[in-house]
């Protein structure tokens, strides 16, 4: 089945220990996306690739980077967790080109539970 | 600026009852409306995408409303069992192209 993969599906980082997480799609979607949720709160989105075309949200911190060497795989990597970045990371893909009854749905893995030691 | 709102935060209903969820947004330009499932600790499961120019989509026990004149849609679950229980999310995405989410309404279904 075509579907978004995340690995880890629980990480544990040290306090200020870069950590990275991967995102792979079978899908074939064009863009993808990195979400940061918290416990009870809506997804907060981090920043999105359009092909390569990297879309940075303006209050990421610089601490979150991103990588997208193909359009299977996506990469996000914190350079120094803080304790305060404890929590659930998503992936997603979507496409403006497919079926019209699909046209640009989103489509979520399983997430990544991070904890800061 | 879109905001979207779900109310309520919290609903507890008996197995068997159907329901309705609401999720109102307050630009009515908007391309597309999703609802999601999640489950405790898991990601996000789309449920139903409605695009702007549809009224509604179904699927299974599951039918999806949009109004965009009224800001408005209702996800609104038949034969409700207790598998159902999850918080649902509505997202829209609005003129900038951007997913605009509101906070969920957490769904339980007592057996």
């Amino acid at each position: 089945d075509a579907m978004v993969i995340q690995n880890p599906r629980y990480q544990v980082t040290q306090f200020g220990k870069p950590v990275t997480l991967s995102c792979s799609q079978t899908l074939n979607h064009n863009v993808m996306y990195w979400y940061q949720q918290k416990s009870s709160q809506a997804p907060k989105l981090l920043f999105h690739y359009y092909d390569k075309d990297f879309n940075n949200e303006a209050d990421t911190p610089d601490n979150f980077q991103s990588r997208r060497p193909n359009t299977s795989f996506c990469f996000l990597d914190i350079r120094s967790p803080g304790l305060g970045d404890a929590a659930m990371y998503l992936c997603a893909t979507s496409s403006p080109f497919v079926a019209s009854g699909s046209y640009n749905e989103q489509f979520f893995g399983p997430g990544t539970r991070l904890t800061v030691l | 600026k879109q905001e979207v709102t779900q109310i309520p935060a919290a609903l507890s209903v008996p197995e068997g009852e159907n329901l309705v969820l609401n999720c109102s947004f307050t630009d009515s330009a908007i391309y597309n409306l999703q609802w999601f499932r999640q489950d405790p600790g898991k990601g996000l499961t789309s449920l139903l995408l409605i695009q702007s120019s549809q009224r509604e989509q179904t699927s299974g026990r599951l039918n999806a409303s949009l109004d965009k004149s009224s800001g408005r849609s209702t996800l609104y679950i038949a034969a409700s069992q207790p598998g159902d229980s999850a918080t649902y999310l509505c997202a829209v995405r609005d003129s900038n192209y951007q997913l605009i989410w509101g906070a969920g309404t957490k769904l339980i279904i007592k057996p």
